[in-house]
């Protein structure tokens, strides 16, 4: 079993809808990572967080520290928003992330 | 602009040359990290170091070595490259004071053929 699980993971949602991306992770951490991934392209940090919730524009961020789970919501989704998002555990021994397999987004208009 | 620079962005290389992955950050941060990323096995770590001058083993060290011998560079040598080295490789950084904030380099897509 890896220790981080994301789900799902493919999603495809219409423009404007609500979007929902899981992660469970079995591990001790010391913080939650939200990172995207466009095709072809780079990785960007969206959100670190050890507690509650974060916002940043369309997109929130919450934990459950006790239920070891994560969600990542996008309001309104967009093309643009169409990219692979990534969930990864400050949790490494070696100080190193431990990355779930990712979540494929694809937003049609 | 801070953050972490890569290069190439992309090399095609002959099976059994000797490839150098160069990675800088202007950031000071004391960790820094390289991982590869294969479809379906997500990211996975190679190397790291914790700080200049040490080092360490991740998952997949087979093939790969690294030298720290500042804190802004971090490169990762292939000695011999072989076609299960085809990947994408990512450095990343991360600053040892809270909040704990991680970097990542653009990536750098390496083929062997």
């Amino acid at each position: 079993k890896n220790e981080v699980e994301q789900s799902p993971q493919n999603l495809t949602a219409q423009e404007g809808e609500f979007i929902t991306i899981n992660c469970s992770y079995s591990v001790g951490i010391s913080a939650l990572h939200w990172l995207q991934q466009h095709p072809g392209g780079g990785i960007v940090s969206l959100f670190m967080l050890s507690s509650g919730k974060k916002k940043h524009g369309r997109l929130i961020a919450t934990i459950n520290i006790q239920e070891k789970h994560s969600s990542l919501h996008i309001t309104a989704s967009h093309p643009r928003d169409s990219a692979v998002y990534i969930c990864a555990a400050s949790g490494g021994s070696q100080g190193n992330l431990i990355f779930g397999k990712g979540t494929k987004l694809s937003v049609k208009p | 602009i801070a953050g972490i620079t890569q290069a190439p962005t992309s090399q095609i290389l002959a099976a059994g040359r000797r490839m150098t992955l160069r990675c800088t950050q202007d950031m000071r941060h004391n960790a820094m990290y390289w991982y590869r990323q294969d479809l379906g096995l997500g990211l996975r770590l190679i190397h790291y170091s914790n700080t200049a001058g040490t080092t360490g083993k991740g998952e997949v060290p087979d093939g790969y070595s690294v030298s720290r011998a500042n804190t802004d560079d971090f490169p990762l040598t292939l000695a011999s490259a072989v076609p299960s080295q085809t990947s994408v490789y990512f450095c990343a950084s991360s600053d040892s004071r809270f909040p704990y904030g991680y970097t990542f380099g653009s990536g750098t897509r390496l083929t062997v053929v």
